[in-house]
């Protein structure tokens, strides 16, 4: 399996614009974790799905940032619009269902920097 | 969710054992213990999780004591490849995934 999938690995845009990041999870995972990481604050989670459905959206900073599961293969996080604040990394994870606090296995991240 | 507290940063030479000790004092019957590891430009990785006792596998031991209030990540004969920031985290059995990573040890490893 080529593991947790993310794209683009870089993202430069300038204030204002639309930035959509793109995950696919490991094949046969029922969990997708999105965070973001920066220097200050660490490594926060944004959002997770269970079998697609958003369950928990308390990390989402506020209203300009969106995700979606349309099906098991894929999750989009869009930042509409961006802010240089929301430059970070951006990690997908994925975890299949089992004991809670299962293992979470992370894509290589989007580092996304907002000009 | 039982917060957690470990050192900041370490060092250590190539060879060496490395202890890294985490405390969860708040932890509650149902949290396992669960240790990451994260190489610069990379995401985390599990290395090792347990409940109480010891653990251990082809990475790293845990050691748990019988209170759980702390644990111990024990990377035996470390490398330069070991650099990294490792992050205790506590997750609770029930059907919570909700990771809550705090900021981790930095251990450097020196040739």
């Amino acid at each position: 399996d080529a593991g947790v999938i993310q794209s683009p690995r870089h993202e430069v845009t300038e204030m204002g614009q639309e930035v959509t990041l793109r995950c696919k999870p490991i094949s046969g995972h029922d969990y997708l974790f999105w965070y973001r990481q920066t220097m200050m604050r660490g490594l926060e989670l944004l959002i997770y799905f269970n079998n697609n459905v958003p369950i928990d959206d308390s990390g989402m900073p506020e209203d300009r940032f969106s995700a979606k599961m349309p099906n098991a293969s894929f999750s989009n996080l869009k930042i509409q619009p961006s802010e240089p604040r929301d430059s970070a990394v951006y990690f997908c994870a994925s975890s299949p269902a089992g004991t809670p606090g299962n293992e979470q296995f992370f894509g290589p991240g989007t580092r996304l920097t907002v000009l | 969710l039982a917060k957690t507290t470990q050192p900041i940063s370490m060092d250590s030479y190539e060879g060496q054992e490395v202890n890294i000790t985490c405390s969860h004092n708040n932890i509650a019957t149902n949290d396992y213990i669960t240790w990451y590891q994260q190489f610069p430009s990379q995401g985390p990785r599990f290395i090792i999780q347990g409940y109480k006792t010891k653990v251990t596998n082809e990475v790293a031991s845990l050691f748990i004591p019988a209170d759980r209030k702390s644990s111990t990540l024990s990377l035996p004969r470390v490398s330069l490849s070991d650099t990294a920031v490792y992050y205790c985290l506590v997750a609770p059995m029930d059907s919570s995934y909700k990771l809550i990573f705090g900021s981790g040890t930095r251990l450097l490893v020196r040739p």
